[in-house]
């Protein structure tokens, strides 16, 4: 079934360690998406990339970097874990920039 | 810059009417709309168009105002199945990939 994959479903991490979530899409996106959702904040764009080959920053990119190597593949890297980044995390990808999203079903990290 | 999204919750009866607003501080193009179950990822319902007409799905229908940069979802004679997290998302300029905090809605039967 087309659509995106994200890994892990939940993790426990200790604060200062290096984290990596992964994100999939087999639809030929061009365009992707990372969100963290908070209670009482909605979802806030981490990071996105228009292309393979290019990323851009959202609202709230401290502490977060991406790459996006091939159209498929969109990770997002917590260098050093702090507990304020303890969230639930969608990534998400559309046909172009404009065109409606689609959620992966999300990663929920604990940072302790 | 976020949609300011209003209002932030509503408890309504099945079978009853609801509007929800959503605002721009800035020019849009376009409004898209979501949808969000508890536990469960954000689900794409529709987009408005600047200068389009009136979307509808299911008993749900939305409009865009792009004078006043705002759009409103009514929800008709409302169904269980309606209870969810509602949010725009509104497209202008550069960015306009941000969200407005939600809407929850909770219908009882």
């Amino acid at each position: 079934i087309a659509g995106i994959t994200q890994a892990p479903t939940s993790q426990i991490l200790a604060a200062g360690r290096r984290m990596t979530l992964r994100c999939t899409q087999d639809m030929r996106h061009n365009a992707m998406y990372w969100y963290r959702q908070d209670l009482g904040l909605g979802l806030r764009l981490i990071h996105y990339s228009n292309t393979a080959g290019t990323t851009g920053k959202g609202e709230v990119p401290d502490g977060y970097s991406v790459s996006r190597a091939n159209t498929d593949d969109f990770p997002l890297t917590l260098a050093s874990a702090v507990p304020s980044q303890t969230s639930v995390y969608f990534c998400a990808s559309s046909v172009q920039r404009d065109s409606p999203l689609h959620f992966g079903n999300g990663t929920r990290l604990t940072v302790t | 810059q976020q949609p300011v999204q209003s209002p932030q919750a509503v408890i309504l009866r099945e079978g009853e009417d609801a509007v929800i607003n959503c605002s721009s501080s800035k020019a849009l193009y376009s409004v898209h709309w979501y949808r969000q179950k508890h536990g469960e990822a954000p689900v794409f319902l529709m987009i408005l168009l600047k200068g389009g007409e009136q979307m509808r799905h299911e008993k749900i229908s939305a409009s865009f105002n792009e004078k006043k940069q705002q759009s409103s979802l009514y929800l008709t004679a409302s169904q269980l199945s309606y209870s969810g997290t509602y949010f725009c998302q509104g497209r202008g300029g550069a960015d306009g990939l941000t969200f407005g905090k939600g809407t929850h809605l909770i219908i009882q039967p």
